[in-house]
This record gives structure tokens, sequence and C-alpha cells, in this order.
């Protein structure tokens, strides 16, 4: 059974940093490309993060320059160190795993966790 | 970044009633495009990618077309368990995006 389970979420002050955590279980991680997402409370989904099984990362705008995503194969985790933390960045982050379609193009979600919640708050 | 507008942004509908979600993109995305599913405090679950195809164990009851710029998520036949918020998402390009939502209510 394919299961991720996020951790590292906690109340930080603006300016501050974090690093989360997804714990991969059920499938070979090193060959599923990753990514992070948020949710703002009452808010819709907002596209964070990815990287790819050869470590190649893309980032959204918001977050470039200070979120760094990386993959810890050996211990089938993923992470996200998210520094200069402002009040926006205030969520329930979930990690995602993406599995490739017909002919290998396009990774498309299929897994879900069940989010960590982070609080920028002085 | 690709803008990814869905409609309505709410819905009510009843048990048993079919409804449709449509999803545009602001340029094309071939067909890379998924449909979740998210219910009030729990993490989304993925119903649909590549435009059409069902996710493994989602009922046939949900059905998607479309490409290029133009999709609709299609429930057919709802039950009480289908009332959730449904997103839709383009992967063609990074970033990937997402529409805002459509919260499905029960008439």
């Amino acid at each position: 059974e394919v299961q991720l389970v996020e951790s590292g979420g906690g109340l930080v002050q603006p300016g501050g940093s974090l690093r989360l955590s997804c714990a991969a279980s059920g499938f070979i991680f090193s060959t599923y490309d990753m990514h992070w997402v948020r949710q703002a409370t009452g808010e819709g989904l907002e596209w964070v993060s990815y990287i790819g099984t050869m470590g190649d990362t893309h980032y959204s705008g918001s977050v470039k320059g200070r979120f760094t995503i990386s993959r810890e194969n050996a211990e089938n985790s993923l992470y996200l160190q998210m520094n200069s933390l402002t009040a926006g960045d205030t969520a329930v982050y979930y990690c995602a795993r993406a599995r490739p379609g017909i002919g290998g193009e396009r990774w498309y979600f299929d897994y879900w966790g069940q989010g960590t919640l982070v609080t920028v708050s002085s | 970044d690709i803008q990814m507008t869905q409609s309505p942004s709410s819905l009510s509908a009843s048990v048993g009633d079919r409804v449709t979600i449509t999803c545009r993109a602001s340029q094309g995305i071939s067909t890379y495009l998924a449909w979740f599913q998210q219910k009030p405090g729990k993490a989304p679950e993925s119903l649909i990618h590549a435009a059409s195809s069902l996710q493994s164990g989602v009922p046939s009851k949900f059905s998607g077309s479309g490409s290029g710029t133009d999709f609709t998520l299609t429930i057919s036949s709802l039950q009480p368990e289908d009332f959730a918020t449904y997103y839709c998402q383009q992967y063609n390009t990074f970033p990937y995006t997402f529409g805002q939502g459509t919260k499905l209510e029960i008439k």
C-alpha cells in the first residue's frame, strides 16, 4: 500500500525557517517524481515544488529562492526546506507522488499524503 | 504561467443528478489535465488524468473529456459521498497550476 506521511509542520515566526519531511512507503521511491502542494485555510490548492527522479527541480514563483526541495532515496524521504517564511506561507503542505503517463511523458499525480500544517505568525 | 479557470465556482445539486464542471486553460495544454476531489479536512484524491483516464479504483460515474484549452468533468448519479470540492490541474508546463475549485453542494 502506497503511503506518504508528512511531518515537520508547526508554528514559526516570520523570517524563520522550517524543514518538512515526507516519508514514503509501499513503492520504490527512487523511481517516482515527487511534488509539494500547499493549501491555505479555506483556499484552493497551490503547486509549490517538484523534484524528479534524477534530482531536477522546479519551483513556483512565490517560493523560488526561499524554498529548496530535496530527496534522500536511501531513506525513502522527500524534504522541503523553507526559509524566510512569511504569513503568506501559512498553509497545509501536502506531498504527492507522480507517475508517468502513456509514453512516459508528463507525469501525473496519483497519491497524496495527509498534509502537515505550517503556521507563520509572531 | 498557465491560468486554469473553473466554472461554476459552486454548484447545488440533488442526489441522483448528473452534473458537469468546466475547466478552461489560458493556453493549450493538449490533454495534460487532471481532476481531483477534496472533502472537508481531507487531502485531495486523484480522480482523472490525461483529461479522460480514470485513476485506478475511481468509479465509472466520473468521466472527463476535452483537449487543448477546454475540459469537462461529469459526475453521474450523484451520491452523498460525491459532494465535495473538485479541482482541475494542468501538468503540461511548469509551474503546474490548479483551477480555483468547484464546490459541489447538496440542494
